[in-house]
């Protein structure tokens, strides 16, 4: 089983649509980042979240982390077709080092 | 600006083929690692390097091997190529925590 599970595994929406990616761990997160990808590209990063309770945005994308649970959301308000991709979390499970696991993945479609 | 670099961007294979893929980056970062991507499985370490000089296994090593020539490159090299690994490959590096990915390199090994 994936160490950081993503939910949903892919999401289509209308354009002007809120929706939410969430990241579960199950292991101590020491640091969660959040990555989109272009199709058949790089990825590009995002945001890192270190602290619970903590929330960072960029643009009309909003991510938290909840420590306690061991997740993290993604919150993309409005959505536009350039918000299409897919949307990686990936998080350091290890104090120490800066090795990182990474979520399969969530594939956005935004139709116009 | 150029970040993360990686050549080559495809490359086409033949079983038992070996060749090496190149990464630089003009970041002056210490850390540097290698993934994997693949359909279901997400990105997968195969190797890193944490700092000129040294350099560590990740989750899949098996078939691979890597050299950190100086602060600015690292390469991952497949001595006999297997179709298992066909792939998309990534290089990133980092300072202190966050990751910068290169565009990758897609290989697909006949």
């Amino acid at each position: 089983s994936q160490e950081l599970e993503q939910s949903p595994q892919s999401l289509i929406v209308q354009e002007g649509k809120n929706l939410t990616i969430n990241c579960t761990s199950s292991k101590t997160l020491y640091g969660l980042y959040w990555y989109k990808q272009k199709y058949g590209e790089g990825l590009i990063f995002l945001m890192m979240l270190q602290k619970g309770g903590e929330e960072k945005s960029h643009e009309k994308i909003t991510a938290k982390l909840d420590e306690k649970k061991q997740q993290s959301s993604l919150h993309i308000t409005a959505s536009q077709p350039s918000h299409a991709g897919i949307y990686l979390c990936g998080a350091s499970t290890t104090s120490g080092t800066y090795k990182y696991i990474f979520g399969t993945g969530t594939r956005l479609k935004v139709l116009a | 600006n150029a970040g993360v670099t990686q050549t080559p961007k495809f490359q086409v294979l033949k079983t038992g083929q070996s060749m090496t893929l190149q990464c630089a980056q003009d970041m002056n970062h210490n850390s540097m690692y290698w993934y994997r991507q693949d359909p279901g499985m997400g990105l997968r370490l195969i190797y890193y390097s944490a700092s000129e000089g040294t350099t560590d296994k990740g989750e899949v090593p098996n078939g691979y091997n890597v050299s950190r020539l100086n602060k600015r490159e690292f390469s991952l090299r497949l001595e006999s190529a297997a179709p298992s690994q066909t792939s998309v490959y990534f290089c990133a590096s980092s300072e202190v925590r966050t990751q910068y990915f290169g565009p990758g390199t897609r290989l697909t090994v006949l």
